[in-house]
């Protein structure tokens, strides 16, 4: 079985500070494993994605996110907030069950960005 | 570049009322899916589909049905509305069968059922 844990359900930062949002992750094989960002009454839009390429990976917008294989985590991290960054963050692993894709979704982290 | 549209944006019910939430992609994907969104639980798959005339259950498929006519429309029906499906719905498209290929999803339907 797999699951996500996203650490904080809120986080809050100044215009122009490191952000750096938190994710474990649970999984029997190799995970692969997304960040998702949900701006205000809009759908999920794809940050990031890591496939067992480089485990640091590099989206969207400035951010990016590793993979540690011991800690079973995938942080995501952009060193300098923007106001525009508010919004809900989704970590998510993805697996394969009895003929199609299986997205477990951490419950979510709303980033809010101070000026 | 429409990528995944949901129709209508918003809707509000009375309870026993009937609905269908159209979503239409146009990027020739094979796999379609429909989720709920509630506060504090994530997205959780309600049905999906591995192509054209085929669909399956997903995690929380009571209470709704899906329609696959064709390959870029996926319909998702509520028989008779209850106040627990007050939620946000989300439809989602993928080119592949491979976990490792992201899902992408429309602006979402929000539904309030009274």
């Amino acid at each position: 079985a797999q699951s996500v844990t996203q650490l904080d359900s809120h986080v809050s930062v100044s215009e122009g500070t490191p952000v750096l949002l938190r994710c474990n992750y649970s999984s029997s094989y190799s995970p692969s494993l997304f960040w998702y960002v949900q701006h205000p009454n809009k759908g999920l839009q794809l940050l990031l994605k890591y496939t067992s390429a480089a485990t640091l990976v590099k989206g969207i917008n400035g951010f990016e996110a590793e993979f540690k294989k011991s800690e079973t985590s995938f942080h995501l991290t952009k060193p300098s907030a923007h106001m525009s960054d508010a919004a809900e963050y989704f970590c998510v692993v993805s697996g394969w069950n009895t003929g199609f894709q299986k997205l477990v979704f951490g419950t979510g982290t709303r980033l809010l960005v101070s000026p | 570049n429409a990528g995944v549209t949901q129709t209508p944006k918003f809707r509000v019910l009375k309870t026993g009322q009937s609905m269908t939430l159209l979503c239409a992609q146009d990027m020739n994907h094979e796999y379609m899916y429909w989720y709920r969104q509630d506060p504090g639980m994530g997205l959780r798959l309600i049905h999906y589909s591995v192509g054209e005339g085929t669909t399956a259950k997903g995690e929380v498929p009571d209470g709704y049905n899906v329609s696959r006519l064709k390959k870029q429309n996926f319909l998702l029906g509520l028989e008779s509305a209850a106040p627990s499906q007050t939620s946000v719905y989300f439809c989602a498209s993928s080119s592949a069968d491979r976990v490792n290929q992201p899902q992408h999803f429309g602006d979402g339907t929000r539904l309030s059922i009274l």
